[in-house]
């Protein structure tokens, strides 16, 4: 079983819909947090992260963390076609030291 | 330049054959990391410097890969005897510390036939 669990997709929406993105973890040591955004050959990109439990909010994305459940989610609002590209959750127990990542979700906004 | 630069952006090499692949990090950042991506899956970790020194390899998958920092600047990640399953992007971060922001190259891709 893998450290962090993430649904590859793709996940398909319209434009304007609100997207949902989570990810599943089992090591209880993580405490912080990551987004990243990843466009096709490119290296990947950081939305947001978060310390501990809670939400935190940039925009038209929103971060929460539930360690309790060990599963944290990406809300992203009025989705935009600029938004199709891979969503990456990854995680740590110390900073951006050595980061687990998930799969990945394909996201594809249409217009 | 302002980003993580790597090169070469792609490599095809022989199997068997020696790699080396180049990461010039943000100026000024301390800590820089490797990371391998293969298709369809997440980045994994492969090492961690901080300075000059490598403060965790424990990514490295085997003997076989080997990465140095000599000046506290550019990073070689270097591979000896490449193969088939080496085939994968890698990434470069670097950040001010470790625990700050990190910020990833564009990547290079390796393809080993």
């Amino acid at each position: 079983q893998k450290e962090v669990e993430q649904d590859p997709g793709p996940l398909s929406v319209p434009e304007g819909a609100i997207v949902s993105l989570n990810c599943t973890y089992s090591n209880s040591a993580f405490q912080y947090f990551m987004w990243y955004r990843q466009y096709s050959r490119k290296g990947p990109e950081l939305l947001m992260y978060t310390y501990s439990s809670g939400n935190k909010e940039d925009g038209r994305f929103t971060a929460q963390v539930d360690k309790s459940s060990k599963y944290i989610s990406l809300f992203i609002r009025d989705s935009q076609p600029s938004d199709s590209a891979t969503y990456l959750c990854a995680m740590s127990g110390t900073g951006f030291q050595k980061l687990v990542f998930g799969t990945g979700t394909r996201l594809l906004v249409s217009p | 330049g302002a980003g993580v630069s790597q090169t070469p952006s792609n490599k095809v090499t022989e199997k068997g054959k020696y790699v080396e692949l180049r990461c010039d990090p943000i100026s000024g950042h301390t800590a820089l990391y490797w990371y391998r991506q293969s298709l369809g899956q997440g980045p994994e970790f492969l090492i961690y410097f901080q300075g000059t020194g490598a403060a965790d390899d424990s990514g490295l998958p085997n003997d076989r890969f080997f990465a140095v920092r000599p000046e506290g600047s550019v990073s070689t990640l270097k591979i000896q005897r490449t193969e088939r399953g080496d085939s994968a992007v890698y990434l470069c971060a670097s950040s001010a510390d470790r625990v700050t922001e990190a910020f990833f190259g564009q990547g290079t891709r390796l393809t080993v036939v």
